[in-house]
């Protein structure tokens, strides 16, 4: 079967720190990869998605980067965190089907 | 601009009974729906879906609606139990589920159920 991991769990960063999020999925190849993150109170935005390895695709310009250096592995990072960019962040993987599944997470504090 | 709107933000609900909940979305390209359950702290979880094609789900205690017409779908449980309280976000996909669209997934705001026992 197939899990999804995402680490750290938690992070508490000073502004202008940066920033590397990793997710790795097992049991599945070539998956679609997806960021997310979830403000304080708010849905779910979604940031970058690939649909390969290298291939990385920008949803909304921010402070963040997202790369994909292996087939199951997906990076989110930052050269300089910013205040805005706290908020709860969600790695996401699919096959040739509609849903998506999320890993468990990694909240973001930035002070 | 919100193509999915979850206008309740929250719901509260006396145990045993039914909680509905509602979505409503703009985009006329959206082909397939899904209802995802999320608890604090955690990542949310896949629970039901529908295709365009369809007008209802069942799946258990959970049934998803669709009405295209009014681009409105709903979610109900039944019956409501303590630990269906989470938020419940209502996404949307336009066809197909790969090839230009990548599968991304478009998400409402989300509601908050709070099943009271």
């Amino acid at each position: 079967s197939q899990t999804i991991h995402q680490w750290p769990a938690t992070l508490v960063q000073p502004v202008g720190s940066p920033l590397s999020l990793e997710c790795t999925v097992e049991g599945t190849s070539n998956p679609n990869l997806y960021w997310y993150r979830q403000a304080a109170g708010r849905g779910l935005q979604l940031l970058f998605y690939s649909v390969g390895i290298g291939q990385i695709s920008s949803e909304v310009p921010q402070n963040l980067s997202a790369s994909r250096p292996q087939d199951r592995q997906f990076i989110l990072s930052s050269k300089k965190l910013l205040l805005s960019d706290s908020g709860f962040y969600l790695c996401a993987w699919k096959d040739t089907s509609y849903e998506q599944y999320f890993g468990p997470g990694t909240r973001l504090t930035v002070t | 601009d919100q193509q999915v709107k979850q206008n309740s933000p929250s719901l509260s609900v006396q145990e045993g009974r039914i909680s509905i909940l509602n979505c409503d979305y703009t985009n006329s390209m959206f082909d397939y729906f899904l209802w995802y359950k999320k608890y604090p702290a955690e990542g949310p979880t896949f629970l039901i879906s529908i295709s365009s094609i369809k007008d209802k789900n069942e799946d258990g205690r959970f049934t998803v609606f669709l009405n295209k017409s009014a681009k409105h779908l709903s979610l109900h449980i039944v019956p409501s139990q303590p630990g269906d309280s989470a938020v419940y976000f209502c996404a949307a996909s336009p066809t197909p589920a790969g090839g230009t669209s990548y599968g991304k997934l478009t998400f409402g705001q989300g509601t908050i159920l709070t099943v009271h026992p």
